[in-house]
């Protein structure tokens, strides 16, 4: 059972055209992100949501929108997209609380698989 | 303005041998670090972490370090094996803010 899982996997698109990217969590976690890794491998967050609500957003264009319908699931939708929106997008989910045991697994991060977002 | 920095792109380690991949930070806010373990086309998986008021934890094969004088953590693995190829990617939080700020990542090639 896929912990963090995201589709599409693989998303070839036109400038200018409007596409969705969901992401589903089924470990309870309270909270969900989005990062864009680049073509420099630079892992950078993009957006947070705690129980639905936006906690972080970290300055990216307003062409992007989170969407949270639920603590499960969290959907990123680009608008107008551009040539330097290409990049590979990475949902995670974390429980913000220690496990049992100590701190060791403390605000671990799950990762789902990525969608390749390719711009032509 | 790179919070996180990983300075070597790549680190090659003969089988059974120790790898050590270093992670230096900038913020003195950080509390809590993470070290993530990524295969090509899959997401990051978690290995191991250290909340700033240790110097060092241990999970098998894995070690972290921390010396916050020095703003400096790293991965010890020993020994290292051909499974243990992948990018290493240190990270680094300040508790409470949801915010995580990734290095760039030290590619490991474990030789047989």
């Amino acid at each position: 059972d896929t912990a963090v899982s995201q589709t599409p996997k693989y998303l070839v698109t036109q400038m200018g055209n409007d596409k969705s990217i969901k992401c589903e969590q089924n470990l309870g976690h309270d909270t969900m992100y989005w990062y864009k890794q680049d073509s420099k491998k630079f892992l950078k967050i993009m957006f947070s949501y705690n129980n639905k609500e936006l906690i972080i957003n970290e300055t990216v264009p307003n062409r992007f929108s989170p969407k949270s319908p639920d603590k499960a699931h969290l959907n990123l939708h680009i608008n107008s997209l551009e040539l330097g929106d290409s990049a590979v997008y990475f949902c995670a989910s974390s429980q913000e609380v220690p496990t049992s045991g100590g701190a060791s697994s403390y605000n671990e991060q799950f990762f789902g698989p990525g969608t390749r977002l390719t711009v032509l | 303005d790179q919070q996180v920095k990983q300075n070597s792109p790549s680190l090659s380690v003969q089988e059974g041998r120790i790898s050590i991949l270093n992670c230096d930070y900038t913020n003195s806010m950080f509390d809590y670090f993470l070290w993530y373990k990524k295969y090509p086309a899959e997401g990051p998986t978690f290995l191991i972490s250290i909340s700033s008021i240790k110097d060092k934890n241990e999970d098998g094969r894995f070690t972290v370090f921390l010396n916050k004088s020095a703003k400096h953590l790293s991965l010890h693995i020993v020994p290292s094996q051909p499974g243990d190829s992948a990018v290493y990617f240190c990270a680094a939080t300040h508790s409470g803010t949801y915010k995580y700020i990734f290095g760039t990542g030290t590619r490991l090639k474990v030789l047989a």
